[in-house]
């Protein structure tokens, strides 16, 4: 079983579209994150959420919003995109502060 | 800003050691040094870790020098699945915000 799984795996939508891409961890961690990693290779973590607090929220746009139904799951919902969001957008979750799994990553490409 | 530096590439013979540096001046005395690697169209994957004292498990060997300003990560015996960018990284271990700020990293090309 995937530990940590993202949907889709690539996503390509228009300027001005809201899109959301999902994850969710099997592994019982408190804490899940979401990197974007831009077209210089650099990752840059956007959010994390520990037992359903928001934790970290770095200058992020907020078109960008994160949701929690519980500790599995952490969404990433993105309203209005723009070019400069195209991107690939990675999850992962920890339970303690050593290791971090990350999943698959989700390719973002705004035309 | 990444609190490291480190090459941009590196080159590897399969089947020898890789040596990886990491220079971390600025190292405050409860930072941790970790490495990550990804490979090639996947998600970061979690290698090692450590404070002070030299580290070893099944993926690699950390070396951090006596002055904890500079680091060394070791492949012993490495093959072509190695070919990846690996990051160094400091950070306190007991950050409530589990931040890990992220540098370029070093691309390792295992050649045959």
């Amino acid at each position: 079983d995937t530990a940590v799984s993202q949907t889709p795996k690539y996503l390509v939508t228009q300027m001005g579209n809201d899109k959301s891409i999902k994850c969710e961890q099997n592994l019982g961690h408190d804490t899940m994150y979401w990197y974007k990693q831009d077209s210089k290779k650099f990752l840059k973590i956007m959010f994390s959420y520990n037992n359903k607090e928001l934790i970290i929220n770095e200058t992020v746009p907020n078109r960008f919003s994160p949701k929690s139904p519980d500790k599995a799951h952490l969404n990433l919902h993105i309203n209005s995109l723009e070019l400069g969001d195209s991107a690939v957008y990675f999850c992962a979750s920890s339970q303690t502060s050593v290791e971090q799994f990350f999943g698959p990553g989700t390719r973002l490409t705004v035309l | 800003d990444a609190k490291t530096t480190q090459p941009p590439s590196m080159d590897c013979a399969e089947g020898r050691a890789a040596n990886l540096p990491c220079n971390h001046s600025t190292i405050s005395g409860n930072e941790y040094v970790y490495w990550y690697r990804q490979i090639h169209s996947q998600g970061p994957q979690y290698i090692i870790h450590g404070l002070k004292n030299n580290e070893t498990n099944e993926m690699a060997s950390l070396i951090i020098t006596e002055d904890r300003k500079s680091s060394t990560l070791i492949l012993p015996h490495a093959t072509l699945r190695d070919t990846a960018v690996y990051y160094c990284i400091v950070r306190a271990e007991f950050d409530s915000n589990y931040q890990l700020i992220w540098g370029a990293g070093t691309k390792l090309i295992i050649k045959p």
